[in-house]
Parts: structure tokens; C-alpha cells; sequence
């Protein structure tokens, strides 16, 4: 079975702070995809990344990062700079491919709060 | 706007009730998938169709039932609602029901049973 341990329930940081919300995953298959989203507080999902399991390529998208270390199942997310908008439940997920079938796996979620 | 709408945005209803949530997919999207919020459960999956198929199952209650019509819109129905029924609702959708082309989730219909 799947499954996704965000370890971190909540973290508080002041803004301008370097942050990095852990992910762990379990998973049997050898093909999968993870993903992070985000929960503002207005309560929608926003997409931030998705990556598969064969791409182990760090990514850097303006302030966000990610590491992904198959070695080690995680899947980490970093924030530079904090601001205030970063302020969210962010959640890491994991899906397995088996054709038109598939479904992702949360984690617990870790809220970030930023302050001034 | 992400593409996937959700109707209604909030429902509020007494146990007992019956009440259905519905899900219009993002253009050209072909697959659904229905997944419950509450603070005791986290996100956790219901259900997902494909082209009016049903493809995968999560925990999802007896009470609880969905479909996807003919024109790829969903509705999920709850019934014999409990207090515990009370979450945010997501739909989400993708192109062809793998992982790899993503979900586009919607902004949720919020449910609270009294």
C-alpha cells in the first residue's frame, strides 16, 4: 500500500527565512509520480510539482525547490525567502500508473506559517 | 479559475438529508475524481471515472454514490448524512485517468450537516 508521511505538522518561520517541508513515501511499484500541493487559506488546491519516479532531477522554480532522493523515498520541498503569501497547508502526494486507473495519496499536510 | 467547477460552493443540510455535488471537468478532460477533506481523514480519495466508467475505488461509504454522465460532468450524492459526512469536497480531473498527465483539482464544495 501507498503512503506519505509528513512528518512536519506545523512549522512558523519569519519572513525572508529558508524553509523546507519534509516528505517521506512508500510505495511497491517502481513507476510513480509525486506531487506538492498547495492549501491557502481560501481552502482551493493549487498544483506545484509533479515529478516521476525516473526523474530524479532537482527543480527550481523562482523561490521553490525540490529535492527528490529515491535512496532515501523523500521528496522535499524548500522555500527561499519566505513571504507572508507562503502562508499555507502544503501537501505532499504520491500516485502509481496503472493505465486510465489512478488516484493520489496524501500526506497529513505541514501548515507553514510565515510572519513579518 | 482552474478549469473545474464545483456546484455549489457551500451546502449546509441536517442529518438524515440527501444532497448531491457536482463536477464539471476541465475542457477535454475525460476522468473524474472525487476525494473528501475532513479533519480527522485528511484528503483522502473516493472514487474516480473515465469516460462514464468507474476505474478506481477508494473508502468511500455505502451511503455515498457517483456517476459521470454522458457529457463527462460528475455527480457525487451523499445520503442519510451524518454529522461526520460534514468535510470539503474535491473534484478533480485530467485528460486520461493517469497519473502522468496531472490533477487539476477544483475549488471544492464545502458540506456541513447539522
Amino acid at each position: 500500500a501507498q503512503k506519505v508521511t509528513q512528518a512536519q505538522t506545523e512549522i512558523s518561520v519569519v519572513e525572508k527565512e529558508d524553509v523546507t517541508l519534509d516528505c517521506v513515501y512508500e510505495t511497491r511499484d517502481t513507476t510513480y509520480y509525486l506531487f506538492w500541493y498547495k492549501q491557502p487559506p481560501s481552502g482551493e488546491l493549487v498544483f506545484l510539482i509533479r515529478r516521476n519516479s525516473f526523474d530524479e532531477q532537482n527543480e527550481i522554480s523562482g523561490r521553490y525547490s525540490w529535492n527528490f532522493q529515491k535512496s532515501t523515498s523523500s521528496f522535499n520541498f524548500t522555500i527561499t525567502a519566505s513571504q507572508v503569501v507562503d502562508s499555507a497547508v502544503y501537501f505532499c502526494a504520491l500516485s502509481e500508473v496503472t493505465g486510465t486507473a489512478s488516484k493520489l495519496t496524501f500526506g497529513t499536510g505541514t501548515r507553514l506559517q510565515v510572519t513579518l | 479559475d482552474s478549469g473545474v467547477t464545483q456546484t455549489p460552493k457551500h451546502l449546509i443540510t441536517a442529518t438524515g438529508q440527501r444532497v448531491t455535488l457536482r463536477c464539471s471537468p476541465r475542457s477535454g478532460d475525460l476522468s473524474v475524481y472525487w476525494y473528501q477533506q475532513s479533519l480527522d481523514q485528511g484528503l483522502q480519495f473516493l472514487i474516480q471515472y473515465y469516460n462514464g466508467e468507474e476505474r478506481a475505488k477508494g473508502n468511500i461509504l455505502e451511503r455515498f454514490s457517483a456517476q459521470q454522465f454522458p457529457d463527462l460532468h460528475s455527480e457525487l450524492n451523499l445520503s442519510s448524512l451524518e454529522l461526520g459526512d460534514s468535510a470539503l469536497y474535491f473534484c478533480a480531473s485530467n485528460l486520461a485517468g493517469g497519473a502522468n498527465y496531472g490533477y487539476t483539482f477544483g475549488s471544492g464544495t464545502r458540506l456541513t450537516v447539522v
